[in-house]
């Protein structure tokens, strides 16, 4: 199975630009999450998904957009790129979570964006 | 509302040698806690959990063991190895509202050399 998967790898935008990043995973998981890794501020997340047809707001969501297009893919979009959106971006996924059972997230392996 | 404190590193440490990484928590209830792991270009991935007081978890050689009465989770390993170099997350999940919020230390980098 290929988990979670994510693409681009890597991207350099010009300030003002849009992209979208696209995530699937193929494990049948009802939750989905987009964060991004920042030097010396571990993971925040962006946006997510409890289940197919709702998305929320996480921590640090402006400047973003997310789609759940259906229940394998989860999209992030900027619309408008600033250099402070210059980071690591993770999706990940999970089996949904509840009371004190605590599931387990698998990660993709990031996108690398640059914003100039 | 829920933290978790780990030092930041980066850890340098020769072959063999003995590894800790302190993490400590703050949260109300009953935390289950995490340790996730980053190999270079990768996402992180599970490495060990415990669910509850006095729980240890182990996985690959490496262990933590929750601590209530110091709200600690430190990850021990007796013999490192260079495929351990990697970055290390001790994390602390909640369920709120039908998703699993985490909250994430900032990483402990940690350099094995040959």
């Amino acid at each position: 199975n290929a988990g979670v998967t994510q693409t681009p790898k890597f991207q350099v935008l010009k300030t003002g630009q849009s992209m979208t990043l696209q995530c699937a995973q193929d494990m049948n998981h009802n939750s989905m999450y987009w964060y991004r890794q920042d030097p010396g501020m571990g993971l925040r997340l962006i946006y997510y998904s409890a289940s197919e047809g709702t998305t929320d707001k996480g921590e640090v969501p402006n400047g973003y957009n997310v789609s759940r297009l259906n229940k394998r893919e989860f999209s992030l979009r900027l619309e408008s790129a600033a250099p402070s959106q210059t980071s690591v971006y993770f999706c990940a996924s999970s089996e949904a979570s509840t009371g004190t059972r605590y599931n387990e997230q698998f990660f993709g392996p990031g996108t690398r964006l640059t914003v100039l | 509302g829920n933290s978790v404190t780990q030092m930041e590193g980066p850890v340098t440490l020769s072959e063999e040698a003995f590894l800790t990484i302190n993490c400590t928590y703050t949260a109300t209830g009953y935390p289950s806690l995490f340790w996730y792991v980053q190999y270079p270009g990768e996402g992180l991935q599970l490495l060990l959990k415990a669910t509850k007081a006095d729980d240890k978890g182990s996985n690959k050689g490496f262990e933590a063991t929750y601590r209530k009465e110091t709200t600690s989770f430190h990850l021990e390993k007796g013999s490192v190895q260079v495929s351990d170099s990697a970055v290390y997350f001790c994390a602390l999940p909640l369920n709120s509202g039908g998703y699993q919020k985490v909250t994430f230390g900032i990483g402990t980098k940690l350099q094995v050399i040959p």
